[in-house]
């Protein structure tokens, strides 16, 4: 039973620029998080989709967006890209909020 | 809004005794405190959760407890093993409400 996994494993990009982050959910899951976590730093809420909606959302600018598919899948977009988006992007699936699975993470770098 | 609490300092322990982490939180008691572990550069993996009408919970070597008077989880490691050593996060949720995450707490186990 595949876990999350979330596509690139790593990633460079030039400030401006853009980007898109994959997530597929654990099989059976249907809500998936999205987190921000820095070096030395707890992972921080970026969104929450469900149903295809975002449902909650943290203290990220709108820079920051993403999107569920029928399938439960989720992209991550960040657009115009600061070196401070530099971090480990975290996607996490979860049936109703309890014992979150998590993916690897996909290492953005921006230069 | 919710602040999580986690020692920042890294914990040393011997290998074989008892590690005690500790999870402060302000405001209200979350319907779920969960602990994760996680390793350097990979994502977290799920430990335990623990709702807020339990006291204790326990999984193998690992037990939590929960008390919303002094709001305060404590996740505890018996027998500790070099391979316990990782950071471990403390998260709380209500619901389908956010889960967010304190700094976590390095824990060290010397041989």
């Amino acid at each position: 039973d595949a876990g999350v996994t979330q596509s690139p494993t790593h990633l460079i990009k030039t400030r401006g620029q853009q980007v898109t982050l994959r997530c597929s959910p654990k099989s059976g899951h249907d809500t998936v998080s999205w987190y921000q976590q820095a070096l030395g730093q707890g992972p921080q809420f970026i969104f929450q989709y469900y149903e295809e909606e975002e449902r909650q959302r943290g203290n990220f600018p709108d820079r920051f967006s993403g999107h569920q598919f029928p399938n439960y899948s989720s992209e991550l977009n960040v657009n115009a890209l600061l070196l401070g988006d530099s971090a480990l992007y975290l996607c996490a699936s979860s049936p109703r909020g309890t014992g979150y699975t998590f993916g690897s993470g996909t290492r953005l770098t921006v230069v | 809004s919710q602040k999580i609490e986690q020692n920042s300092e890294a914990l040393n322990i011997q290998e074989g005794k008892t590690a005690t982490l500790t999870c402060n939180y302000t405001n209200y008691s979350p319907a779920y405190l969960q602990w994760y572990r996680q390793d350097p550069g990979r994502g977290p993996v799920f430990l335990l959760l623990i709702r807020e009408n339990e006291k204790e919970k326990r999984k193998e070597r690992l037990k939590v407890t929960f008390d919303t008077t002094l709001k305060q989880s404590l996740f505890h490691i018996t027998a500790s093993q070099p391979a316990d050593s990782a950071t471990y996060l403390c998260g709380m949720n209500t619901g389908f409400q956010k889960l967010v995450f304190g700094t976590g707490t390095r824990l060290l186990v010397s041989p």
